[in-house]
């Protein structure tokens, strides 16, 4: 199972917004509405940002959001703050009845 | 609250064996699959494998596959990761992770532990 793919950084300043994309094959993003967004600060647990797609966990900001089209899946963050500068992975179901992660994608905060 | 603690993990020759554990509270245990990711130092995450609350399914990461055996005890709220065949590119620091719900595989992780350190060196 290849890894999904997503951008290995992106950046924006504070009050902007910014997308990060996750893409993959029909036998994981395409195939199943079960994508989920972690944040990973250094040295910390990853963190559930968003799962099926576009669903915030209790205690989440609305400052994060997240689609589907086709076969690539998007993480959208507006009003950058400081504290969104972290490491982003996207995760996907699989019709192996596994589960994939992209490479990750650096968010930097201008 | 919700708590995963991670032991067992350390140094192992190539070719050796590791007993990871993860215990859990917070939640009922046996409702819940369970997972463990991976993270090889300065690299992205892998998911290993996963494993349901009952009826025991079990999967695996084609890189495991066939080393690598997930087992869990629900009277003692305990997942574990046998792993045999130890090789220098299963370094890495290993979290346990609750899922959200079973979909027939693990498909997101809604709580994770801290991690622990497995290194294989000689």
């Amino acid at each position: 199972q290849s890894a999904l793919t997503q951008p290995a950084s992106v950046s924006g300043s504070p009050g902007q917004s910014i997308t990060i994309s996750c893409t993959g094959t029909s036998s994981d993003v395409g195939g199943y509405n079960y994508v989920s967004w972690y944040q990973q600060h250094p040295g910390k647990a990853p963190k559930l940002m968003i799962y099926d797609v576009s669903k915030r966990p209790s205690g989440v900001s609305n400052r994060f959001s997240g689609s589907k089209s086709g076969n690539t899946a998007s993480l959208t963050i507006s009003g950058l703050q400081a504290e969104d500068e972290a490491d982003y992975y996207c995760s996907s179901y699989t019709t192996s009845s596994t589960l994939v992660f992209g490479g990750g994608t650096k968010l930097t905060v201008l | 609250e919700v708590k995963l603690l991670e032991s067992g993990g350390g140094l192992v020759l190539p070719g050796g064996s590791l007993r990871l554990s993860c215990a859990a509270s917070g939640f009922t245990f046996s409702s819940y699959a369970m997972g463990w990711v991976r993270q090889a130092p300065g690299k992205g995450l892998e998911w290993v494998s996963g494993m349901s609350g009952i009826n025991d399914i079990t999967n695996y990461a084609d890189s495991v596959k066939g080393r690598f055996t997930i087992s869990r005890d629900n009277s003692k709220n305990t997942l574990y990761l046998q792993m045999n065949s130890l090789r220098a590119e299963d370094t890495a620091l290993y979290f346990c992770a609750k899922d959200h719900r079973w979909v027939g595989g693990t498909a997101t992780f809604d709580y994770w532990g801290q991690g622990t350190l497995v290194t294989v060196s000689s």
